[in-house]
Formats: C-alpha cells, sequence, structure tokens
C-alpha cells in the first residue's frame, strides 16, 4: 500500500515567520511531488510542484525533495493569515496519492 | 493555469433521486479525469478514474452502479449519483491533470451535495 504522510497539526506559526510542513512517502519509484493550499470549503489548488532532489522556490514558497529520505518539504516565508489553510502534498505513481494534509494557523 | 469548471456548485436532492454533476476541462483536453470525495475535515478519498472513451476505473470499495461515470469527450466528465442517500451528501470535486512530464493536476471548484 503506498503512502504518503503528514502530520495533521493544526501547526500554529506567528505572522512574518517561516512555515516549515513535511511530508513523505512510501514508494521509492515516485518521480513527481506536488502541494496543494486547500481553504476550508474550497477545493484544492496546486501552489507547487517538484521532480528533482533540491529547492525550488516560487516567490515565498520553496518546495524541498530528497528522494533518498523519501522527504518533500514545502517552506513558507513571511507568513500572512491568508496562508492559513489545509496543505495537502501530493506524490505521483500511476496516480497521484495525497496525504490527509496539515491544517496551517498563522497568528497575528 | 489549466482550468476546470464543474456544475452546479452545490445541489440538494431527496432521498432516493439522481444528481449528475458536470466536470470540464475549459482550457485543454483532458483524457482522463478524476473523481474525489470529501467529507467535512477529512481528506480527499479518489473515487474513480473517468477515461475518455472507455470505462471507468472505480477505486476499491465505491459502487460502480451507484455512482455512474460517462466521460463522452476530451473536455466533459460527468458523475451521477443514483438513488442518493443522506450518506452520499459530501463535497464532489474532480480534476484533470496536464499529461505530459509535469502531469500537474488542476482541481474543479466542487460539488457539495446534501441529500435530504
Amino acid at each position: 500500500q503506498k503512502e504518503v504522510e503528514q502530520n495533521s497539526g493544526p501547526l500554529s506559526v506567528p505572522e512574518g515567520a517561516i512555515a516549515s510542513l513535511n511530508c513523505t512517502y512510501s514508494d521509492r519509484v515516485s518521480q513527481s511531488f506536488f502541494w496543494y493550499r486547500q481553504y476550508s470549503g474550497k477545493s484544492p489548488e496546486l501552489i507547487m510542484s517538484i521532480y528533482s532532489n533540491g529547492d525550488k522556490e516560487d516567490g515565498r514558497f520553496t518546495a524541498q525533495l530528497n528522494k533518498a529520505s523519501q522527504y518533500v518539504s514545502l517552506l513558507i516565508r513571511d507568513s500572512q493569515p491568508s496562508d492559513s489553510a489545509t496543505y495537502l502534498c501530493a506524490v505521483r505513481d500511476d496516480k497521484i496519492i495525497f496525504g490527509k494534509g496539515t491544517r496551517l494557523h498563522i497568528l497575528p | 493555469g489549466a482550468v476546470v469548471s464543474q456544475h452546479p456548485s452545490w445541489v440538494i436532492c431527496k432521498s432516493g433521486t439522481s444528481v449528475k454533476i458536470e466536470c470540464r476541462s475549459l482550457d485543454f483536453q483532458a483524457t482522463t479525469m478524476f473523481w474525489y470525495r470529501q467529507f467535512p475535515k477529512q481528506s480527499l478519498m479518489l473515487m474513480a478514474t473517468s477515461n475518455e472513451g472507455s470505462k471507468a476505473t472505480y477505486e476499491q470499495g465505491v459502487e460502480k452502479d451507484k455512482f455512474l461515470i460517462n466521460h463522452a469527450s476530451l473536455t466533459l466528465s460527468t458523475l451521477t449519483v443514483t438513488s442518493a442517500h443522506p450518506e452520499d451528501s459530501s463535497f464532489y470535486i474532480c480534476s484533470a491533470p496536464l499529461v505530459g512530464n509535469s502531469y500537474e493536476q488542476y482541481f474543479g471548484p466542487g460539488t457539495r451535495l446534501t441529500v435530504t
């Protein structure tokens, strides 16, 4: 059974600080990794995708991938209250497998 | 980014009736679409994979005769919840991937179904 694991949270981070979200996956051959943001009552929105080891930056977001450790993370710099949401990690094999999400709460 | 629409955005129906939900890819063709269900405060649950021109592939535990999927064109997939019951009340979301190297998946806005 292929799995994607995330801490459910809630993770509380002060406004302006760095929020760090983590995800591990079980299938070594996974090639594509994604982070989605989901606001309450809304559908998920793609934030970042990453395919090779290392860091990928897009604005305030940085995705980090370590295939040897089967670990992918998302850093959010200068956290804003509008970043408060559930963040879903997803890994692609023959289909996309989602983690259960981490609830992030940015404290004003 | 790619746009996926869903219709209706919300629907209330009586127990025993059927409800059809449409999922459209607006600016790209999607030979595959995915249907998810999400109960309050729970994660996405993949129900089925919709394949253009062929039968859908259902996940274990999902009744194919209850959740009818039709993928009649490269831009449209429909999910029909037949003989709906209150326990079918949920948030139904479709998604379509941009096939290629990225396989990024784009979600529709979702349909909130309430069965009374």
